[in-house]
């Protein structure tokens, strides 16, 4: 059971927008720490898709996006498209067992 | 271009040792949290620990007892060690460069390690 809870999965259609919610409590994404998006490919190294809660790495289509709010976290990919389908990873770092954790991860089917 | 390969054995026996050792070239040694990151097959990501340049370490709770995880800056390398694996250690372990704000922006390929008799 992972600290970071997410769907284990969701789906969209080509050219729509989807959403991955990421929820914490008040000793990880409840805190000043940031909460990271990773992208995970079927059989590829996950890669950083978001940091510090809203920033692209460059390279990184401005389709994706992060928010926090509060003790969760969101990542929103609009304008679906069939190479967006992996798995998604939240990560943070947790002040009470004071390492990094992750979420249990979202599989995102494109219909 | 930055780039993080792991070495090592990948069949371990239970009871025994695990080590691995990643090779960094591309980028500065003292510029990132050297870490290590594992994946049991069909399962999700799980923090392991990180070595920093200065010598400090942080180590998963739940794998302290049996980890070490050591920097060797005159090769460029950062190594793991995870004593007395069972089973459930089987996994694809990750090499990685962790930013400070704990932002993982380097990822090796991953090596699959399996314990088994």
């Amino acid at each position: 059971q992972s600290v970071l809870t997410q769907p284990p999965s969701v789906s969209g259609a080509p050219g729509q927008r989807v959403t991955i919610s990421c929820t914490g409590s008040s000793s990880n994404i409840g805190t000043h720490y940031h909460v990271h998006w990773y992208q995970q490919l079927p059989g590829t190294a996950p890669k950083l898709l978001i940091y510090g809660n809203i920033n692209r790495p460059s390279g990184v289509p401005d389709r994706f996006s992060g928010s926090k709010s509060g003790s969760s976290a969101s990542l929103a990919i609009t304008g679906l498209q069939a190479e967006d389908e992996a798995d998604y990873y939240c990560q943070s770092f947790d002040t009470s067992l004071t390492t990094s954790i992750f979420g249990g991860g979202t599989k995102l089917t494109v219909l | 271009q930055v780039l993080l390969q792991e070495s090592g054995p990948g069949l371990v026996k239970p009871s025994e040792t695990l080590s691995l050792t990643c090779t960094v070239s591309g980028a500065s040694i003292s510029s990132y949290y050297w870490s290590w990151i594992r994946q049991p097959p069909g399962k999700g990501l799980e923090w392991v620990g990180y070595v920093f340049y200065s010598g400090s370490t942080n180590y998963n709770p739940s794998l302290k007892s049996r980890l070490t995880i050591a920097l060797d800056t005159s090769e460029n390398q950062f190594s793991l060690k995870l004593n007395s694996v069972t089973a459930a250690d089987t996994a694809v372990y990750y090499c990685a460069g962790l930013k400070p704000s704990w932002d993982i922006e380097l990822w090796g390929q991953g090596t699959l390690v399996t314990v088994s008799s």
